[in-house]
């Protein structure tokens, strides 16, 4: 069955330390990938995406993934977390299996 | 602006009780769906639509409805609402033209507490 897995539930770095939130997958093909990022209060924003091509994606708020075909991940980075970055963080696989979230919270 | 829109924001209602929450997009989008969002779990589809008069079912449709008479609106009704549907409910919508990939645009939510 397909399926997306963040193995963090909450992740805490301190302000202008480097993130990397976890995301694994399990598809029978190369699926279409993503990250959202939901702040306190607020719906779901795309950060960014994936389909083909470059597996070094950017995205918004300084962020990236990179898509690893032989270890099934898409593992989210910013190199400086700012403390407005604190957010639940979804992976997803083909728009509609999402990850069961990581909270992130950034120490001052 | 573009954008979801979902109303009511909060609602705290009793068992049994039919309700409805909208959905209203103004992106003239033909795909819409419906996610419930709950702790450890993620966000589950409910219900989807790929155009007016068009729906089906996600993963988790048990206690609920849908209905797309229009493009725009695709409201998420509760019969008979149990405790177990205590939840953040989120729209969603996205062209199906184009690129097939295209971004979800997500309605703010609506927290559910059925007592």
């Amino acid at each position: 069955a397909q399926s997306v897995t963040q193995p963090d539930i909450h992740i805490t770095v301190s302000e202008g330390a480097s993130l990397e939130l976890r995301c694994n997958y399990s598809y029978g093909a190369t699926p279409y990938l993503f990250w959202y990022v939901q702040s306190p209060g607020q719906g779901l924003q795309l950060l960014l995406k994936y389909f083909s091509g470059d597996t070094l994606v950017q995205g918004i708020k300084g962020f990236e993934a990179e898509f690893k075909r032989s270890q099934s991940s898409f593992n989210l980075r910013k190199p400086s977390v700012h403390w407005s970055d604190a957010a639940e963080y979804f992976c997803g696989a083909s728009k509609i299996i999402f990850g069961s979230g990581t909270r992130l919270s950034i120490r001052p | 602006e573009a954008q979801v829109t979902q109303n009511p924001r909060y609602l705290i209602t009793v068992t049994g009780k039919k309700l409805t929450v909208t959905c209203s997009q103004n992106m003239n989008h033909e795909y819409m769906s419906w996610y419930r969002q709950d702790p450890g779990l993620g966000l589950r589809q409910i219900y989807y639509s790929m155009n007016v008069e068009v729906t089906d079912k996600g993963d988790v449709p048990e206690g609920y409805k849908v209905s797309r008479k229009e493009k725009r609106n695709f409201p998420l009704i509760l019969e008979s609402p149990s405790p177990n549907q205590t939840s953040l409910y989120f729209c969603a919508s996205r062209s199906l033209g184009g690129h097939s990939y295209n971004e979800q645009f997500f309605g703010p939510g609506t927290r559910l507490t059925v007592l």
